[in-house]
């Protein structure tokens, strides 16, 4: 079976710096996404790990340790727009995705 | 680039009715997904189609929940007769998953609810 764990909500200031952890449990493992979802809208692609280590994107990065099943996202800069729900998704094979429940980030001034 | 289609966007029907969702992917996608995602939770995995192929279909119910693509290309999935339970976004994604590339590009949902 799989289980994937993430905080369900997370509060944080403008301008600050949030990390969202994710931990997962699962075979086949062939990497790991992370999403972002705003209310009433589609998941939209924030990052893809496979290999160990830290994929910075801007304001955004990712973190992945495969031995320990453990990822993060850290956001930085916090802004407003960045409240959104956070999903963390493990991919299996080629094409399998598996979801977490999601992180809801509040932003607040 | 289009993104994914999907209509219509929002959907009431009453339990024990049947209703259509349609999703039209990306150019040139092959793989194909239909998730189900209540409120508060990630997208589940329905059905995943390769061309006009089924490749996963193990979390859809089967009793009243049908799902087809046959042209390889836009899809459809049917829920006959619906439940209170079904109430939730129906979201369709796509991917070309070649050279590595498995990121999936997701329609921006039909919210159903059943009353």
């Amino acid at each position: 079976g799989q289980n994937i764990d993430q905080p369900t909500e997370m509060t944080a200031t403008e301008g600050a710096i949030v990390q969202i952890n994710c931990t997962y449990q699962t075979s086949g493992f062939n990497g790991l996404f992370w999403y972002q979802q705003h209310a009433g809208e589609a998941p939209t692609f924030l990052s893809y790990n496979v290999l160990d280590g830290l994929e910075e994107k801007g304001r955004f990065s990712s973190f992945l340790s495969r031995s320990k099943g453990y990822s993060y996202l850290l956001l930085k800069e916090l802004q407003m727009k960045d409240s959104a729900s956070y999903l963390c998704a493990v991919l299996r094979g080629y094409s399998t995705l598996t979801f977490g429940k999601g992180t809801m980030l509040l932003v607040s001034p | 680039e289009a993104g994914v289609a999907q209509s219509p966007r929002y959907k009431i029907i009453e339990k024990r009715q049947s209703v259509a969702f349609w999703c039209n992917p990306i150019s040139g996608h092959a793989t194909l997904y239909w998730y189900q995602q209540i409120l508060g939770q990630g997208p589940k995995l329905l059905i995943q189609f390769q061309n006009n192929g089924v490749v996963d279909d193990s979390q859809l119910p089967k009793d009243r929940f049908s799902a087809e693509r046959l042209k390889g290309v836009d899809s459809t999935l049917k829920i006959q007769p619906a439940k209170l339970e079904d109430s939730a976004v129906y979201l369709c994604a796509s991917s070309f998953l070649l050279a590595g590339d498995y990121e999936q590009y997701f329609g921006p949902g039909t919210r159903l609810t059943v009353t």
